[in-house]
């Protein structure tokens, strides 16, 4: 079974500074990782994902994630954070549904709030 | 990656009554799913729907709560019966593109159920 584990539900942080958003997962079988970004009154936007290879991930509106099997961790950084980067933040694993495809399993979510 | 048109954006209904979402992608995609997000907390899968086939809901989630239609490979419908204050949730359809896991989502239904 997977599971995702974001344990910061809001991370406040001042303009410019950097930030990371923690996501920790747990799944039995390989490993596909993802991070979305909700912005108010919209829908899920892609910011990065993780199915192989290097293990440090770039991705949209400068962030990056980290991923970290010996720590089953895939935690999402930006080195100086901008207002327009407050939102919600989902982690997802890659998840077997009950139609047999494949899905994605969200996390609860971080809501990230920019102070200017 | 594919666009999807998502309607009504937001909706207020009475008790009892029901309503119908609408997903139009403007390319042919095999497979839609529709998520619902309670306030303040995560996406959960309500249901697969495939062209073709009957819907095939998640735990928790019933056909006769939450009906599904999925006459051609762009377009779906969910339609929320029978609404209660605890359906009032955002509602979202996603769809799957390519090889690499590249899923797109509506920008959803705000649905407040009075």
């Amino acid at each position: 079974a997977q599971s995702v584990t974001q344990l910061d539900s809001q991370v406040p942080v001042f303009e410019e500074a950097p930030v990371e958003l923690r996501c920790n997962y747990s799944s039995s079988v390989s490993v596909y990782l993802f991070w979305y970004v909700q912005y108010p009154n919209q829908g899920l936007q892609l910011l990065l994902k993780y199915l192989s290879g290097s293990t440090l991930v770039k991705g949209i509106n400068g962030f990056e994630a980290e991923f970290n099997k010996s720590q089953t961790s895939f935690h999402l950084r930006k080195p100086s954070v901008h207002i327009s980067d407050t939102a919600e933040y989902f982690c997802a694993v890659n998840s077997r549904i009950r139609s047999g495809a494949n899905n994605l399993f969200f996390g609860t979510g971080t809501r990230l709030t920019v102070i200017p | 990656s594919a666009v999807i048109s998502q309607k009504p954006s937001r909706d207020i209904c009475q008790r009892g009554t029901s309503l119908t979402i609408q997903c139009q992608v403007d390319s042919q995609v095999t497979m839609m799913f529709w998520y619902r997000q309670q306030p303040g907390q995560s996406l959960t899968l309500i249901a697969t729907a495939n062209q073709g086939s009957e819907a095939t809901y998640e735990s928790g989630f019933v056909i006769d709560k939450f009906p599904i239609s999925r006459p051609n490979l762009t377009f779906s419908t969910l339609t929320v019966s029978n609404m209660s204050p605890e359906d009032s949730s955002i509602y979202l359809c996603s769809v799957r593109q390519g090889g690499d896991y590249g899923y797109t989502f509506g920008s959803g239904t705000r649905l407040t159920v009075v």
